[in-house]
């Protein structure tokens, strides 16, 4: 079957770095999105990944390793604002996403 | 970047009567949209997905004759719920797909929450 794996919730602390982890299991493979999304509202979308290795845009960055079926989004110099559910979808040989649950990220001050 | 409009944002509705909920691809044509339902705390649920001039395909478990789709052109999708019951308020979203099925980033509408009292 088909499956996304990430951590439910993670903390951090504003400044710091934190890494969120995804890792899935598609009937075939077009590409590791994530997204943001902050309480009632929708998601908006940060990065896409379909060759392997790391991408970088500013504060956010996002790895896949497609041999490994893993992708992770890396959020540095964290601020308040970056209080989220992060969501990771993968999408399968038909074109359609497949959603992880979402890691809700806490930023303490 | 490609924008996605959803209207009403919010509805607050009876039991039993119908609500539509429109899905607007502002400054592209989405030949694909997509409809979500999101329930509290919990990932987004692919309800359906929309072609523009032909029926939509529904996912397993999503009835559709509750849950009416059309996509009567290039911009713009709707989602009728039909005879609204409670265990239907839900946040809904819809996403547009840009060119064809190589085309692979989804823009997403800003959703429309639904009550049903």
């Amino acid at each position: 079957g088909q499956n996304i794996d990430q951590p439910t919730e993670m903390t951090a602390t504003e400044g710091a770095i934190v890494q969120i982890n995804c890792t899935y299991q598609t009937s075939g493979f077009n590409g590791l999105f994530w997204y943001q999304q902050h309480a009632g509202e929708a998601p908006t979308f940060l990065s896409y990944n379909v060759l392997d290795g790391l991408e970088e845009k500013g504060r956010f960055s996002s790895f896949l390793s497609r041999s490994k079926g893993y992708s992770y989004l890396l959020l540095k110099e964290l601020q308040m604002k970056d209080s989220a559910s992060y969501l990771c979808a993968a999408m399968d040989s038909n074109y359609q996403l497949i959603w992880g649950a979402g890691t809700k990220l806490i930023i303490k001050p | 970047g490609a924008v996605v409009s959803q209207h009403p944002s919010r509805v607050i509705c009876k039991s039993g009567t119908s609500v539509k909920i429109e899905c607007r691809s502002l400054d592209f044509q989405a030949t694909t949209m997509f409809w979500y339902r999101q329930f509290p705390k919990k990932s987004l649920m692919l309800m359906a997905t929309s072609n523009e001039g032909s029926k939509a395909t529904y996912e397993q478990g999503v009835e559709k004759d509750k849950f009416l789709i059309n996509h009567a052109s290039l911009t713009l999708s709707t989602l009728t719920v039909t005879s609204a019951h409670p265990e239907d308020s839900s946040f809904y979203i819809c996403s547009a797909r840009v060119g064809g099925e190589d085309h692979n980033e989804q823009f997403f509408g800003p959703g429309t929450r639904l009550t049903v009292l």
